[in-house]
């Protein structure tokens, strides 16, 4: 059975620092990762996909990064805003299982 | 494409009522999933669908617990005799099978009272 960590589950910084959240999962047999970011009371909106044969994928400020031989993620966010204020979640989808599991996400607060 | 819609956004019931909710997916999308939120916990699977087949149900739900999307269109997931537990974020989302990546809703969020 997958699981999946992240680490912290908690995050303060101020405005401007680049930053890193971290995900970590048991079976690495998987089909691709999914970082997703929700604001309070709100659903899921997906930030970056990456597929099993790729290292990482970026768009904008954030860089995923996937190294499935140690089952782990980054989500890199560079130059954080206030904006950037929500929780954080990786999802990762396997194969056999035909689903994702998710992490319990982490919390970032960018303080202005 | 508008997306991913569930119906309603928020449901107020009070406890031994049924409810029922719709997803409407993504149209060329053939994978729906049915997830549960709760406060500061990440999705739990509950059901998934491809086009009108329920592949996997979850042991999380109950025989309360009982979903369908006739015709692999929209999908809809009843809850009867509600409880208290049952309060949560109810959470949709599609996918094309062999490219990945979940679409989610917005969610309905269910309070029992």
């Amino acid at each position: 059975k997958q699981e999946v960590t992240q680490i912290p589950a908690a995050l303060s910084v101020p405005e401007g620092e680049n930053l890193v959240l971290n995900c970590s999962f048991t079976d690495s047999a998987i089909y691709n990762l999914q970082w997703f970011r929700q604001d309070p009371g709100k659903g899921l909106t997906s930030l970056l996909l990456i597929q099993s044969s790729q290292r990482e994928q970026t768009s904008g400020r954030l860089n995923a990064s996937l190294d499935k031989s140690s089952g782990r993620s980054t989500l890199y966010i560079a130059a954080s805003q206030p904006g950037d204020s929500a929780t954080y979640l990786c999802a990762v989808f396997n194969t056999n299982a035909g689903k994702s599991t998710f992490g319990d996400g982490t919390t970032l607060t960018v303080k202005p | 494409d508008t997306g991913v819609s569930q119906n309603p956004r928020h449901k107020i019931t009070k406890r031994g009522q049924n409810v029922t909710f719709r997803c409407d997916p993504i149209s060329e999308h053939n994978r729906l999933y049915w997830y549960r939120q709760t406060l500061g916990q990440g999705p739990e699977f509950l059901t998934y669908f491809q086009n009108e087949a329920q592949l996997e149900k979850s042991r999380l739900l109950s025989d309360r617990f009982s979903a369908e999307r006739p015709k692999g269109s929209f999908s809809t997931l009843e809850i009867q005799r509600t409880e208290q537990g049952d309060s949560a974020m109810y959470l949709c989302a599609s996918s094309l099978v062999g490219e990945g990546g979940y679409t989610f809703g917005s969610g309905t969020r269910l309070t029992v009272v």
